[in-house]
């Protein structure tokens, strides 16, 4: 069960759009559409920005989008705003019916 | 409004044993999944199990199997985690969390605000 794939760190500038890449294998990310996306500030508990992929929970800004191609999914947000600046993860169901998260990606807002 | 909260951590030497408890309120306890994720501090996000809405499922990362095991009181909406043979890179915070749907295929949505577990002698 490794880790899937992020970028370290991320910036953009206010305004900007930026896009955060998760990478696993045809044995999670690849071979079904349970990949959800996070937004984590210091010291508090992660929150639900994208789950199936593409799809925004209510009350999250549109701003935020999801995709996948192939073994790898991505999170974009557009319109980089100061309050963005977070960590954000990736997570995937497995083919072993577990879950597995990436390694975390810090966005900076510069 | 969902809400979870995490009890139980605290400071335990290695090899003890420690139970958590995870309290929900403002949803049907019954119908969804429920899952442990743990942070080391400073540190990433890891998986640590799930347990599908009836108990009938459950799912352990390789780190824990056989170590942990979680269980469920659906009388009271409450959700466990039975930590064994504790290691010292075991420390972490311990967030409870919600599943999307009833069955473990589906990752968290509410999270509660977690509790530290410490594992040193």
């Amino acid at each position: 069960q490794s880790a899937l794939t992020q970028p370290a760190s991320v910036s953009g500038s206010p305004g900007q759009s930026i896009t955060i890449s998760c990478t696993g294998a045809s044995s999670d990310v690849g071979d079904y559409n349970y990949v959800s996306w996070y937004q984590q500030h210091p010291g508090k508990a992660p929150k639900l920005m994208i789950f199936d992929v593409t799809n925004r929970p209510s009350g999250v800004s549109s701003r935020f989008s999801g995709s996948k191609s192939g073994n790898t999914a991505s999170l974009t947000i557009s319109g980089l705003q100061a309050e963005d600046e977070a960590d954000y993860y990736c997570i995937s169901y497995t083919s072993s019916s577990t879950h597995v998260f990436g390694t975390g990606t810090t966005v900076t807002v510069i | 409004q969902v809400q979870l909260v995490e009890s139980g951590g605290g400071v335990v030497q290695p090899g003890r044993s420690l139970r958590l408890s995870c309290a929900a309120s403002g949803f049907t306890f019954t119908g969804y999944a429920m899952h442990w994720v743990r942070q080391t501090p400073g540190k990433g996000l890891e998986w640590v199990t799930v347990m599908s809405f009836d108990g009938g499922d459950e799912y352990y990362a390789d780190s824990v199997k056989g170590r942990f095991t979680v269980s469920r009181d659906n009388s009271k909406n409450t959700l466990f985690l039975h930590l064994n043979s504790l290691r010292a890179e075991d420390t972490a915070m311990y967030f409870c969390a919600r599943g999307i749907g009833a069955s473990g295929t589906y990752s968290p949505d509410y999270w509660g605000q977690g509790t530290l577990v410490t594992v040193s002698s």
